[in-house]
C-alpha cells in the first residue's frame, strides 16, 4: 500500500532557530500534499495544501512566511518552521495524495513533535 | 464551510463492552467522503474507513462497525466487545468538494478501555 515517510519524528530546537520536516511518498507520486498541525489534546488542523511545483495554498490564519512549505518533486515535501518560538511547539503531521480526485486516498506520515525551548 | 462535531471528548468503558462513539457532519456539498481514523499514543493516524455520499450501507469489519445517515448527517463508529488495545483517540472527518482538499476533523473522542 501507499506509504508515506515523516522525519524527524521528534526535534528540539531553540527559540530563533528554524527547523526542517521531510515527507517523502515512497511508493507514489504525491500530486498534493497536506500539512496539519496538532496541539496537545486537540484535533488536526489543517495549516496548507500544496501540489507540486506550485506555491502552497496557506489556511486562514497560518502565517506562510513563518511556515515555508516546498514541494519541489512528486515525492517530497518539506516544511520549514522559521525563527521558531515555544508557541510553535506541537506536532506536526503530512499527508498525501496521488491525485486530486475523490478516488484517490488520503496517506498520512508518522508525524513530527517539535519542541521548541 | 464544513464542520465534524464529535461531541463525546472522553468515553470510558470496561473490556467487553460496546461502545459507540458518535460523528456529525455538515457540509453543503452533495458529494464527500467521511473518514474514521484511530491515533494511538504514538500520534500516528491509522485509517479505519472511508465512505461515500452516496453509500449508506453500514459496513462491519470485525469488531468494528459503521452507521452512516444522510437523514441526520451522522456516521457513528461502534466497537462491539472492546479490548484494551482499543484504547486510542478516535478522529472523523470529512472531504467535500472536488476532492482536492484537505481533511476537515472532528475534534477527537478519547476512547479509554479498562481491564
Amino acid at each position: 500500500g501507499a506509504v508515506v515517510s515523516q522525519h524527524p519524528s521528534w526535534v528540539i530546537c531553540k527559540s530563533g532557530t528554524s527547523v526542517k520536516i521531510e515527507c517523502r511518498s515512497l511508493d507514489f507520486q504525491a500530486t498534493t500534499m497536506f500539512w496539519y498541525r496538532q496541539f496537545p489534546k486537540q484535533s488536526l488542523m489543517l495549516m496548507a495544501t500544496s501540489n507540486e511545483g506550485s506555491k502552497a495554498t496557506y489556511e486562514q490564519g497560518v502565517e506562510k512566511d513563518k511556515f515555508l512549505i516546498n514541494h519541489a518533486s512528486l515525492t517530497l515535501s518539506t516544511l520549514t518552521v522559521t525563527s521558531a518560538h515555544p508557541e510553535d511547539s506541537s506536532f506536526y503531521i503530512c499527508s498525501a495524495r496521488g491525485g486530486t480526485g475523490f478516488g484517490y486516498g488520503y496517506t498520512f506520515g508518522s508525524g513530527t513533535r517539535l519542541t521548541v525551548v | 464551510a464544513q464542520k465534524v462535531t464529535q461531541a463525546q471528548t472522553e468515553i470510558s468503558v470496561v473490556e467487553k463492552e460496546d461502545v459507540t462513539l458518535d460523528c456529525v457532519y455538515e457540509t453543503r456539498d452533495t458529494t464527500y467522503y467521511l473518514f474514521w481514523y484511530k491515533q494511538p499514543p504514538s500520534g500516528e493516524l491509522v485509517f479505519l474507513i472511508r465512505r461515500n455520499s452516496f453509500d449508506e450501507q453500514n459496513e462491519i469489519s470485525g469488531r468494528y462497525s459503521w452507521n452512516f445517515q444522510k437523514s441526520t448527517s451522522s456516521f457513528n463508529f461502534t466497537i462491539t466487545a472492546s479490548q484494551v488495545v482499543d484504547s486510542a483517540v478516535y478522529f472523523c472527518a470529512l472531504v467535500g468538494g472536488g476532492g482536492a482538499d484537505g481533511l476537515t476533523f472532528g475534534k477527537g473522542t478519547h476512547l479509554i478501555i479498562q481491564p
